[in-house]
């Protein structure tokens, strides 16, 4: 199975500040197809995971422009530009181009 | 609107059949490239995908749960399940269920609120 690693494990910031989270997969994720199946989700405390980027760098419908994800092959990043209180919680990257899907272990995201 | 819900047992004896519905609306299963997976999330190993059903019935199981997992829909009913044989501690874990939109492979862009599933004796 893909293992994705998450750094940090937490991430502490304040309202305003821009922050990056990495995702590292232990092979590829580009696909034959030539696309990257590789998505970032966040989970709020006590909500279900939601859809923040999906193929790396494609902003899902209804989320903030602030949000921005980059990368290619192994490493992905994922930014936010400026945090907002809404922004907290855990941050997922998953990648779906080799089965079974697999998850990271998250990043936390809380007030400094 | 999509909406999913996932509903279930709540509560099993070890060894038990973990039989799980997932209802939606929005959208629908028999749309050409839609899918319906189901994902756990426990304390001990986070997020781990289980299953996937397409809209022409094709199948894929996580390989580590693979002989005890089955995925089924009703198409008509807008219903998806998933069955778990022989439950264990280790298998209490919320549930979701999640849409696979057809535009964007392998991304769940729509999730259900989750169903809690404890197994104790």
């Amino acid at each position: 199975d893909v293992v994705l690693t998450q750094t940090p494990p937490t991430l502490s910031a304040t309202i305003g500040q821009s922050v990056s989270i990495s995702c590292r997969s232990s092979q590829s994720l580009l696909d034959s197809d030539g696309d990257t199946y590789l998505n970032w989700l966040l989970q709020r405390p006590g909500q279900s995971p939601q859809l923040l980027i999906y193929s790396v760098s494609n902003l899902e419908s209804g989320v903030p422009n602030r949000f921005s994800g980059s990368g290619s092959e192994t490493d992905f990043t994922l930014k936010i530009s400026g945090v907002e209180a809404e922004d907290l919680g855990v941050y997922y990257c998953m990648q779906a181009t080799h089965a079974p899907y697999t998850f990271g272990p998250g990043t936390k995201l809380e007030l400094k | 609107q999509v909406t999913l819900k996932e509903s279930g047992p709540g509560i099993l004896q070890p060894s038990q059949t973990l039989s799980l519905t997932c209802s939606f609306s929005g959208f629908s299963l028999s749309t050409y490239g839609m899918c319906v997976g189901w994902i756990r999330q426990s304390s001990g190993k986070g997020l781990e995908w289980l299953a996937n059903i397409w809209w022409n019935d094709d199948k894929y199981y996580n390989p580590s749960l693979k002989n005890r997992l089955t995925i089924s829909k009703d198409t008509s009913n807008n219903q998806a399940f998933l069955k778990i044989t022989n439950m264990d501690t280790a298998d209490t874990a919320t549930y979701y269920c999640a849409r696979s939109p057809p535009f964007n492979y392998g991304s769940f862009d729509y999730w259900g609120q989750g169903v809690m599933v404890s197994v104790s004796s």
